[in-house]
Parts: C-alpha cells; structure tokens; sequence
C-alpha cells in the first residue's frame, strides 16, 4: 500500500540552527500539507501546498518556515532559526485532489524534531 | 468548520465492538464527518468519512444520525492494537478552496482497549 514517507525519524538540532524535514508523498497524490503535534497537545496544521505554491498557512507558518518541492517526489519543510518551542513532531501528508465527494489526507509517520 | 464534541476517554473489551460517539450540531448540510485515529504519536491514520448516509469500510462502521447533529464511529470487533486516540473532523468542500484540506483537530477520544 502506498504510503507517505518521511525523514528523518528523530533529529536533534541546537536552537537557532537551520532545519530541513523531507517527505516522499504518495506518488500521484497533487496536495502537500505540513502539521506539528507539540508533545501532549493537538495536531496542528502548518501549511498547505499545490500547484508549486502555498496554498493556506495558519499564524504558527511564520516567515520562519518555508517548503519546497524541489524536484517531483520531495517535499520539504525548512526552518530557519530553530527555537526551543519548535521541539515537535512534525507530520507530512498528501490527498490526490479535491472534490466534493472528499478528500482523504494520507499522514507520514512524523519527524520528531528536538530543539536544545 | 463545525465544531465537534467527543468524550475524553473510553474502554472497551477485546473482542466487543468500541461505539465511539461525536456531537456536531453546528454541521453544515455540505459538511463531511471524519474520523481519524492516532496510535501513540504514530501520523493519523484515515478511518472513514461520510456526508449523510451511513458507511462501512475494513476498519470500521460510520453511522450519521439523521439530523446530521452527532455520529458514531463502531468498531465491530475490538482488538487490543485499536487502543488509541481517535479524532472526529468535520470538514467543508469548499470548491476550489484551501480549507479543504485543512483538517482541523481537537483532543479526540482516548479507547483504551482491555484483554
């Protein structure tokens, strides 16, 4: 079954350095999206991405963050300056389309990204 | 888009059907209901979805009431790896919209599974 692939699983980074996370979506899937789970607390969504451009973001998706599909199979999530409060798991997913029938989003396995 | 309400937590015996309910009464009539379930800080995992009429897929049974205002997602047979928490979605098509894409998530229900 395909899948959404993500890496790395586990990375730990000293604040204020860069971050790239990496995602292989399922391969005709269209739709890219980012989310972070802040341990013990909700999923969140970050961002959404089609066409080679951002879609939606929501007020966490600041000038900090940027993503990327760099060539047809990756889609990355960079930040820039980490914080402490970057410390998150961080989800990749990816839908076919959308339509009205609906639209189901596939989610990677997550990148947990320690900040210290 | 709607606004859900779940319990926080409930238990089940292996083997018995988890009847897992959510309140959505401010439900739009273009407004699809989700369910989606997260075990121990794994990615969500898609369950089922369904606009008005009831579904069934390998996982699971979703059953809308007809008013629209609440559901219920079954899991006909327990079994101690379906201990998770399981998050009820409600989503707008917006056509051609972002929003579409955007699940939003709240706290969800924790099913703990018992032998």
């Amino acid at each position: 079954e395909p899948e959404v692939t993500q890496t790395p699983s586990h990375q730990v980074t000293q604040m204020g350095q860069e971050v790239i996370l990496r995602c292989v979506p399922i391969s005709n899937h269209l739709y890219f999206y980012w989310y972070r789970q802040i341990l013990g607390q909700k999923v969140e969504f970050l961002v959404s991405f089609y066409n080679n451009e951002i879609s939606e973001k929501s007020e966490i998706f600041d000038d900090q963050f940027s993503v990327e599909r760099p060539d047809g199979s990756n889609f990355t999530l960079k930040i820039r300056s980490t914080k402490l409060e970057d410390s998150a798991m961080y989800f990749c997913a990816s839908s076919y389309r959308l339509r009205r029938s609906g639209n189901t989003i596939y989610f990677g396995e997550g990148s947990w990204l320690t900040v210290v | 888009d709607a606004k859900t309400t779940q319990p926080p937590s409930m238990d089940c015996a292996e083997g018995r059907a988890a009847n897992l309910p959510c309140n959505h009464s401010t439900i739009s009539g273009n407004e699809y209901v989700y369910w989606y379930r997260q075990i121990h800080s794994q990615g969500p995992q898609y369950i089922i979805h369904g606009l008005k009429n009831n579904e069934t897929n390998e996982m699971a049974s979703l059953i809308i009431t007809e008013d629209r205002k609440s559901s219920t997602l079954i899991l006909p047979h327990a079994t101690l790896r379906d201990t998770a928490v399981y998050y009820c979605i409600v989503r707008a098509p917006t056509a051609g919209g972002t929003s579409y894409g955007k699940l939003t998530f709240g706290q969800g229900t924790i099913l703990t599974v018992h032998p």
